[in-house]
């Protein structure tokens, strides 16, 4: 059974500043990993996913999230934020395989971010 | 990528009433996700749905009170039957394109059950 943990419940910071979205799976086998953005009374909507080759992924909006097998982890990075940004990020993960099409999801982050 | 479509946006409800939800696929997909999202929570996976067979459910979820029907690759009903107050959430399909890891989702049903 695979299942994802985000430590964050909300996360604050300024336009213009970094921000870091913590996300960590448990599951023995091979997994795909992804991010989902949702604004608020909004749908979901796709920010990047990885399933092998390079650990860093780029994605939409100049978003980009890391693979690390070692530290089960696969943190949404961003350079510099934006007040369009402020959503709630939810980290995913399913297992790969005839039945690993289901997604898993976070409890999500809010991110709240400040002008 | 594939356009999910679903039909009612939001609805009203009375308790004890049943109320249907689809979801309409732009291109054929093999399955489909019916998710479950509380206001401020997380997505709660309900059930998947292959065409030709029945959903298979999550914990915590029944055929009796959320049957799905999935009569071709897309298309894919989710009812709520006997509604309750506790029903109240959005509702949302999704699927996986062919040949592709990306899971795609349709905007949602808000159901409210009064």
């Amino acid at each position: 059974t695979q299942t994802v943990s985000q430590s964050d419940a909300h996360v604050t910071v300024f336009e213009g500043d970094s921000v870091e979205l913590r996300c960590n799976y448990s599951y023995g086998g091979s997994i795909y990993l992804s991010w989902y953005i949702q604004h608020h009374g909004r749908g979901l909507q796709f920010l990047l996913k990885y399933y092998s080759g390079n650990p860093v992924v780029q994605g939409v909006n100049g978003f980009k999230a890391e693979f690390s097998k070692s530290d089960s982890s696969f943190h949404l990075r961003k350079a510099s934020v934006h007040w369009s940004d402020s959503a709630v990020y939810f980290c995913a993960v399913s297992a790969r395989g005839s039945s690993g099409n289901k997604l898993i999801f976070g409890i999500g982050t809010l991110l709240s971010v400040k002008p | 990528s594939v356009l999910l479509y679903q039909k009612p946006n939001r609805d009203i409800c009375q308790s004890g009433t049943s109320l249907k939800i689809q979801c309409v696929a732009d291109s054929q997909v093999v399955s489909m996700f019916w998710y479950q999202q509380f206001q401020e929570q997380s997505l709660m996976l309900m059930a998947t749905a292959n065409e030709g067979s029945e959903a298979t459910y999550e914990s915590g979820f029944t055929k009796d009170k959320f049957p799905i029907s999935r009569p071709n690759l897309t298309f894919s009903t989710l009812t709520v039957n006997n509604a309750r107050p506790g029903d109240s959430s959005i509702y949302f399909c999704s699927s996986r394109g062919q040949g592709n890891t990306e899971v795609f989702f349709g905007k949602g049903t808000r159901l409210t059950v009064v």
